[in-house]
């Protein structure tokens, strides 16, 4: 079974800073990257799915980068606010076909 | 809109019953996953199904079983033999079971022992 670490557990800042967290994932037989967020009381939703070697990727405020070689992927929220207070979770793959396997999270709190 | 229901929200388990946790999608997605979280824990995959008709053990498997039918539902049942079912179960789907797609979720069941 893959190890997927995610750090911090936790995060806690105020609303406009900006912020980032990692995921750490075995870089030998990667083949995908994802990133969740996930509301109190809501379903997962999907922010980026991530396969190359030095990947970008954007949506808004939230960005993220993508580092195989040393198995590391950032997620960026510039400027947070408080909708963004959420659980991150990223998921790694060793094959097209095999499982995701899920890091613990990152549970952001945003305060205004 | 189309998307992932899971029924019951809440569910509680006598000792020795088994439960059946319902995953309907309306997302015309062939592969359907089950997912356990324990706190502290990461998401654990119990059972997944690639197509209708198929469907096979992830890391967790023991105690649990599961039919894909129909290609919207996706059904586990918690059997007795599982020790320890007290979790949050989330269901998703994914377009194919290509690790290139992002899965989507259900808003998930709390299943406790009483």
């Amino acid at each position: 079974i893959l190890n997927v670490e995610q750090s911090p557990q936790s995060l806690h800042v105020q609303e406009g800073d900006s912020t980032n967290f990692t995921c750490s994932f075995p870089s030998s037989n990667f083949y995908a990257l994802h990133w969740y967020r996930w509301e109190t009381a809501k379903s997962p939703e999907a922010l980026f799915v991530m396969t190359l070697n030095g990947d970008e990727k954007k949506k808004g405020r939230i960005s993220a980068t993508l580092n195989t070689k040393e198995g590391y992927s950032y997620l960026y929220i510039k400027g947070s606010q408080p909708e963004d207070s959420a659980t991150y979770l990223c998921a790694s793959a060793t094959s097209g076909y095999s499982t995701l396997t899920f890091g613990k999270g990152t549970m952001l709190l945003v305060s205004p | 809109d189309g998307g992932i229901t899971q029924s019951p929200k809440y569910l509680f388990r006598k000792e020795g019953q088994n439960v059946t946790l319902s995953c309907e999608q309306n997302l015309n997605h062939d592969a359907m996953y089950w997912y356990r979280q324990d706190p502290g824990q990461g998401l654990r995959l119990i059972y997944y199904s690639q197509i209708v008709n198929d469907f096979q053990k992830g890391d967790i498997a023991e105690g649990y079983s599961v039919s894909r039918e129909k290609k919207e539902s996706f059904p586990l049942t918690v059997t007795s033999a599982q020790k320890n079912p007290t979790a949050f179960y989330l269901c998703a789907s994914s377009p194919e079971a290509f690790n290139w797609r992002p899965q989507h979720f259900g808003d998930g069941t709390r299943l406790s022992i009483l």
